[in-house]
């Protein structure tokens, strides 16, 4: 699976909207872009993922560009509860395949 | 939809001791399971995947006699540390996958926390 580059932290301030990239210049036609989130001493929740159309959720936005290489993730109003390491991952679709985690992007939500 | 347990939320044991943590997906029936461990300040690392009714594929440098995964069915996924050792402290997190017309997007369990004296 192809790697990704996100970088290492973020602040946003409450109630803006958190914009989070993501490259992963590597992508093949058949990978998809997946994004979790981290809330500290948790187990990861899944946000969303897109293969190159952008994607919009209860959650998030992602906008992916359209030669792939890149993405964005979009909280459209973050809140301080939104604090967490977002993890951007892309993977071949299929059950059995697992996901590598990078080092994500620990996003802080500022009052 | 798509929820994912895990029993129990944490446990302290002395070493030497055994120790089983449950993964369950609540609301689907899960056709691969994956076990992942994460030492502080780390990210998530895979040791094992598990296919109901098989046995699980295991991670390189994760020992399969130490770390027992059972997958007897859909639902349910444990993972025993047998002989445990202060260095096996960790967070233990599964997922799940429904797989098949039901997507591939992986569910993660709330995790355990573990201490080995």
């Amino acid at each position: 699976d192809a790697k990704t580059t996100q970088p290492t932290s973020m602040d946003c301030a409450e109630g803006r909207a958190a914009n989070l990239p993501c490259n992963h210049s590597t992508i093949s036609g058949n990978e998809y872009v997946y994004w979790y989130r981290q809330i500290h001493s948790q187990g990861p929740q899944y946000i969303i993922h897109g293969l190159k159309n952008n994607e919009t959720n209860e959650m998030a936005s992602l906008i992916i560009t359209e030669d792939r290489k890149s993405s964005t993730l979009i909280l459209p109003h973050a809140t301080l509860r939104d604090t967490a390491v977002y993890y951007c991952i892309v993977k071949k679709r299929g059950s059995a395949r697992q996901l590598t985690f990078g080092s994500g992007t620990q996003l802080t939500v500022l009052p | 939809g798509a929820v994912v347990s895990q029993h129990p939320s944490r446990v302290i044991c002395k070493s030497g001791t055994s120790v089983k943590i449950e993964c369950r997906s609540l609301d689907f029936q899960a056709t691969t399971m994956f076990w992942y461990r994460q030492f502080p300040k780390q990210s998530l690392m895979l040791m094992a995947t598990s296919n109901e009714g098989s046995k699980a594929t295991y991670e390189q440098g994760v020992e399969k006699d130490k770390f027992l995964i059972n997958h007897a069915s859909l639902t349910l996924s444990t993972l025993t540390v047998t002989s445990a050792h202060p260095e096996d402290s960790s967070f233990y997190i599964c997922s799940a996958s429904a797989g098949g017309s039901a997507g591939d997007t992986q569910y993660f369990g709330p995790g355990t926390r573990l201490t080995v004296l």
